[in-house]
């Protein structure tokens, strides 16, 4: 079946470490998105990706990067610069074709991160 | 910009009762509505969409009708079932960034 994974399901950081999530689909889909889950904020656009190669800043893009080297793959690395890390990471994807208003998202099960 | 405002939750019902979760929103153009659901440790599902006004979403019992004219996409359902315990958001969509409502939890009890 086709899907998005996340891996992995829980991951630990310690103070002053980067840490990349991994996000794999095989959905065909040409767009790709990460988002930041908090308690009672509902979901943050962090980076999206419309081609390969190709991504743009959200609405909270302080302290992440992100790269798009193959359609199938979308890396999140929470660098050190990141001054709240904690938070369930949710990626998502959306396709034929770049991003458009009535194609719904995809989403994969999430990343929980916690700061040691 | 855009934005999407939620009912406060959360929601406790019993089991055949009757749903209801308010969504209103704020967008420039004219956006594609949807309703996702998350279940505990999981990521989102997309339970219904409606793409223009008047359009009405339907899925596993639950509608939601498109009122431009209220700026508003209500979820609603006419008998909740213990497996409907989740979170809901509602979302729009405009030129393909999704804008997510701050979520409203649903617990049903036996």
């Amino acid at each position: 079946d086709g899907g998005i994974t996340q891996s992995p399901k829980y991951l630990f950081r310690k103070e002053g470490q980067n840490v990349t999530l991994s996000c794999e689909q095989n959905l065909n889909h040409d767009a790709m998105y990460w988002y930041r889950q908090d308690p009672g904020q509902g979901l943050r656009l962090i980076y999206y990706s419309q081609i390969v190669n190709d991504f743009q800043k959200g609405d909270i893009a302080e302290g992440y990067s992100v790269s798009r080297e193959k359609k199938e793959s979308f890396p999140l690395t929470v660098t050190s610069a990141q001054k709240n890390p904690t938070a369930f990471y949710l990626c998502a994807s959306s396709g034929p074709g770049r991003a458009s208003m009535n194609q719904p998202q995809h989403f994969g099960d999430g990343t929980r991160l916690s700061i040691l | 910009g855009d934005s999407v405002t939620q009912m406060e939750g959360p929601v406790t019902l019993s089991e055949e009762a009757c749903l209801t979760i308010n969504c209103t929103y704020t967008a420039t153009g004219y956006p594609s509505l949807f309703w996702y659901v998350q279940y505990p440790g999981e990521g989102l599902q997309l339970l219904l969409k409606a793409t223009k006004a008047d359009d009405k979403g339907s899925n596993k019992g639950f509608e939601a009708t498109y009122r431009k004219e209220t700026t508003s996409f209500h979820l609603e359902k006419g008998s909740v079932q213990v497996s409907d315990s989740a979170v809901y958001f509602c979302a729009l969509t405009s030129y393909g960034k999704l804008t997510f409502g701050q979520g409203t939890i649903l617990t049903v009890h036996p």
